[in-house]
């Protein structure tokens, strides 16, 4: 059974700053890794999704990387924004289903 | 207007009592999806939908069922609600043939609170 982790599970930082945020999976045989993010009490929004055999996708600020061999893939976010408080998740595609981790709970703050 | 629409956004219900939380999409996708996602923890798959006529249970079916009336609408309920089936209940739509494979679409969660 596919586990996905999310490290670390809370994350405070001043504005501007560059950070990374981690997802594990034991399970290398993945379709695809999708980030997401989502406000308190709202649903998700997708950031990014990494097909299988690709090994990294940008937009804007954002970065995500897959590496299937090691079972992880990175969020990296340029010059953070307070805008950009809000929590992310990962999900790695398996057959069809996708399998989400716990999230990290970001806090940028002025 | 959004893609993804649930029904409703909040309910606070007794426990016993049969809820039903609907979902509809306008995006034209085959793929349905239900989840919950309790504070702290990841979304927990509860029934998936690849076509009208395709239902498969998830990792937590038990205690709920759901009906694909159409390609645009997929329902959840809950037979006889219990506390511990207070969540954030969300449902998801993807399509693998679109450009971005297999996206999932989310709709805006139904918060339900089981007394």
């Amino acid at each position: 059974k596919q586990e996905v982790t999310q490290i670390p599970a809370a994350l405070s930082v001043p504005e501007g700053e560059n950070l990374v945020l981690n997802c594990s999976f034991t399970d290398s045989a993945i379709y695809n890794l999708q980030w997401f993010r989502q406000d308190p009490g709202k649903g998700l929004t997708s950031l990014l999704l990494i097909q299988s055999s690709q090994r990294e996708q940008t937009s804007g600020r954002l970065n995500a990387s897959l590496d299937k061999s090691s079972g992880r893939s990175t969020l990296y976010i340029a010059a953070s924004q307070p805008g950009d408080s809000a929590t992310y998740l990962c999900a790695a595609g398996g057959s069809y289903i996708p399998t989400f981790g716990r999230g990290t709970s970001l806090i940028v703050h002025p | 207007d959004a893609d993804v629409t649930q029904t409703p956004r909040n309910r606070i219900t007794k426990t016993g009592k049969r809820i039903m939380l609907e979902c509809s999409q306008t995006k034209g996708h085959d793929r349905m999806y239900w989840y919950r996602q309790d504070p702290g923890l990841g979304l927990q798959l509860i029934y998936y939908s690849f076509d009208v006529k395709d239902i498969n249970k998830g990792e937590i079916s038990d205690g709920y069922s759901v009906s694909r009336q159409a390609q645009a609408k997929f329902s959840l309920s809950l037979e006889s609600a219990i506390p511990n089936q207070t969540a954030l209940y969300f449902c998801a739509t993807s399509d693998p043939t679109s450009g971005s494979t297999d996206t999932q679409y989310f709709g805006p969660g139904t918060r339900l609170t089981v007394l």
